[in-house]
């Protein structure tokens, strides 16, 4: 079945410790991104990419980085410049007129 | 209207009630607006893509307006199902970088 995975499902990190979420796809899809949702807010722009080797920074880029080094794969690294890194994360593709979405990473910085 | 707002923030109805709810977004340069139906713990589910003033699109029992002019859209359920009750989002598709903005959603909850 083709689809996105992200994984793990549940994530748990030290302060001042960089993670990275894992985000693949197998639906040949050339654009990826990804937000970041918090309770009572709406999903929010992290970073995409609309092609391999090429990311844009969204609404909300600062403390995250990406890379784009293969079609199927958008990792997205939480670093310990974010100051409120503990988040559910959500990652997209989009093929030609449609978007799919992983089931995202919930991530808590303790 | 510079962001993509939704309303009410949560509902509550009975089985069977019919229900509506609404999308704000900006009429400005509008390319496409998207529908999605998400569960907890699921990936969301396209429901709509909407992009002509005047639009009205059908899935079974939920249906959608979009009014491109004045900025909104409209998702009605009609006769809800326990089985409805997710948060439905909105998002607002960019013409550059195919950028999806949300709004915050509305988290329907259907009592039998």
């Amino acid at each position: 079945d083709g689809g996105i995975t992200q994984s793990p499902k549940y994530l748990f990190r030290k302060e001042g410790q960089n993670v990275t979420l894992s985000c693949e796809q197998n639906l040949n899809h050339d654009a990826m991104y990804w937000y970041r949702q918090d309770p009572g807010q709406g999903l929010r722009l992290i970073y995409y990419s609309q092609i391999v080797n090429d990311f844009q920074k969204g609404d909300i880029a600062e403390g995250y980085s990406v890379s784009r080094e293969k079609k199927e794969s958008f990792p997205l690294t939480v670093t310990s410049a974010q100051k409120n890194p503990t988040a559910f994360y959500l990652c997209a593709s989009k093929g030609w007129d449609s978007f799919s979405f992983g089931s995202g990473t919930r991530l808590t910085v303790v | 209207i510079l962001n993509v707002e939704q309303s009410p923030q949560s509902l509550h109805v009975q089985e069977g009630d019919s229900t509506n709810f609404t999308c704000s977004f900006p009429s400005s340069n509008f390319y496409a607006l998207h529908w999605y139906r998400w569960e907890t713990a699921k990936s969301p589910e396209a429901l709509f893509v909407m992009t002509l003033n005047g639009d009205e699109k059908k899935k079974g029992r939920i249906s959608a307006t979009l009014n491109t002019k004045e900025g909104y859209s409209y998702l009605y359920i009609k006769g809800s199902q326990p089985e409805d009750s997710a948060t439905y989002l909105c998002a607002n598709r960019e013409a550059q970088g195919g950028k999806l903005i949300f709004g915050q959603g509305t988290e329907l909850s259907v009592k039998p």
